[in-house]
């Protein structure tokens, strides 16, 4: 019973690199999205989607790229790594329909130095 | 835009206390209000999800109100003990459009004490 899987769970990157954030659920979930957590200002959400194929901007999209191949999983790409982007970063899934709560993994710790 | 706010931001209280943990949004068009636990280093855990029709939801020690036209929710924990020390995010569905995208607040800090 896997739910929502993350990896990895911490790195470190140099200012430039780019890297993918993979996410991975087992639930058979429509909906995925990808949040990032800072301190003194909540989750906020980067890129999420409805759906295989179809993904759409959330609230703080710049320099971060998202595609949705499978239902299974949908991974975050940094373009060139930015220090601002040093964040945790949260991956969640849930069903298709609005009243369903939705499932979070372990998250990603990403240092940009 | 939604915002949402908790309130306090960091609570102690000995083992045993009834609490009460608040939040507020701007914007009553929600569709759900959700409350998370997160452990430090964890993920988020959903505790209760109230639909926009419900006034309640109650699971085993928690209860969770809702008052859509006021913007306000609030977290009830009952007989608190240490083992609830964690802390309390509370998020809103806004979002006509699917996707249940979410809107968080801050979170409350909790510390129970022996």
């Amino acid at each position: 019973n896997a739910g929502v899987t993350q990896t990895p769970k911490f790195q470190v990157l140099k200012t430039g690199q780019s890297m993918t954030l993979q996410c991975a659920q087992d639930m058979n979930h429509e909906y995925m999205s990808w949040y990032r957590q800072d301190p003194g200002m909540g989750l906020r959400l980067i890129h999420y989607s409805v759906g295989a194929g179809i993904t759409d901007q959330g609230e703080v999209p710049n320099g971060y790229n998202v595609s949705r191949s499978t239902t299974e999983d949908f991974p975050l790409r940094l373009l060139s790594a930015a220090p601002s982007q040093t964040s945790v970063y949260f991956c969640a899934s849930s069903p298709g329909r609005h009243n369903q709560p939705q499932h979070f993994g372990d998250g990603t710790r990403l240092s940009i130095l | 835009k939604q915002e949402v706010t908790q309130i306090p931001a960091a609570l102690s209280v000995p083992e045993g206390e009834n609490l009460v943990l608040n939040c507020s949004f701007t914007d009553s068009a929600i569709y759900n209000l959700q409350w998370f636990r997160q452990d430090p280093g964890k993920g988020l855990t959903s505790l209760l999800l109230i639909q926009s029709s419900q006034r309640e939801q109650t699971s085993g020690r928690l209860n969770a109100s809702l008052d859509k036209s006021s913007g306000r929710s609030t977290l009830y924990i009952a007989a608190s003990q240490p083992g609830d020390s964690a802390t309390y995010l509370c998020a809103v569905s806004s979002n006509p459009g699917g996707g249940n995208k979410l809107t968080f607040g801050t979170g409350t800090q909790l510390k129970v004490e022996l």
